[in-house]
């Protein structure tokens, strides 16, 4: 399967930890794109990298939040402290990064926490 | 900024029916815009996109949507819906940043038998 994959599809965690989710888009992809996507709402735009470059993080929720993409691959999300209101769906997503291209989805890092 | 409203949040259709979901859009430029559905456990998949051209846009599954500049609206038609149908639908517009995705808050489609 060619697609975009993330690992873990569940986590639960308990209030305080920190976690980090991986994220392996479609292999010719440059764009790499993470989403939040809490219960009954849109997806939400959290940032994106063109190759190993992260070009806009001005919309990850807090300084808890870190991404990485280290060799224009894989990306990983990382969430320090977490709280409670971190709970929700996180999406990655590819794309060949030009305008009006579809973003492939991955099926989300379901995040739980207590 | 860009936003995307969906007004429906709930639909529920007779199966066989026709139906149309509702986006509306706010975006200084042309746009390009996309519908997405989600069905549970499954990741989005793209339905259809407009970024020029014919007005009136095929997509996949029998799906078919209309962008009207003079409404700022992009919705969303199946003449006849089938039970499989039954997901969450999004629209979107695409934002200057790094081509980000602005969704809207989604419609729920149920589809009686």
């Amino acid at each position: 399967d060619t697609g975009v994959s993330q690992d873990p599809r569940h986590k639960i965690t308990k209030r305080g930890q920190n976690v980090t989710f991986r994220c392996d888009p479609i292999s010719e992809h440059n764009r790499l794109y993470w989403y939040r996507q809490t219960l009954g709402q849109g997806p939400e735009f959290l940032t994106y990298f063109q190759n190993e470059a992260q070009l806009e993080k001005s919309r990850l929720l807090s300084d808890r939040f870190s991404a990485e993409r280290p060799k224009g691959s894989f990306s990983t999300l990382e969430i320090q402290r977490t709280e409670q209101g971190d709970s929700a769906m996180y999406l990655c997503a590819s794309s060949l990064g030009l305008a009006g291209n579809e973003q492939f989805f991955g099926p989300g890092t379901r995040l739980t926490v207590l | 900024a860009q936003s995307v409203t969906q007004p429906d949040i709930h639909i529920t259709v007779s199966e066989g029916a026709s139906l149309e979901l509702r986006c509306n859009y706010s975006y200084g430029a042309t746009p390009y815009l996309f519908w997405y559905v989600q069905s549970p456990g499954q990741g989005l998949q793209l339905l259809l996109k407009y970024f020029s051209g014919d007005t009136l846009v095929q997509g996949i599954k029998g799906f078919e949507a209309e962008f009207k500049r003079s409404q700022s609206s992009f919705n969303l038609r199946k003449p006849s819906v089938h039970w499989s149908d039954a997901a969450e639908y999004f629209c979107a517009v695409e934002g200057n940043a790094g081509n980000m995705l602005t969704f809207g808050g989604g419609t729920r489609l149920m589809v009686k038998p």
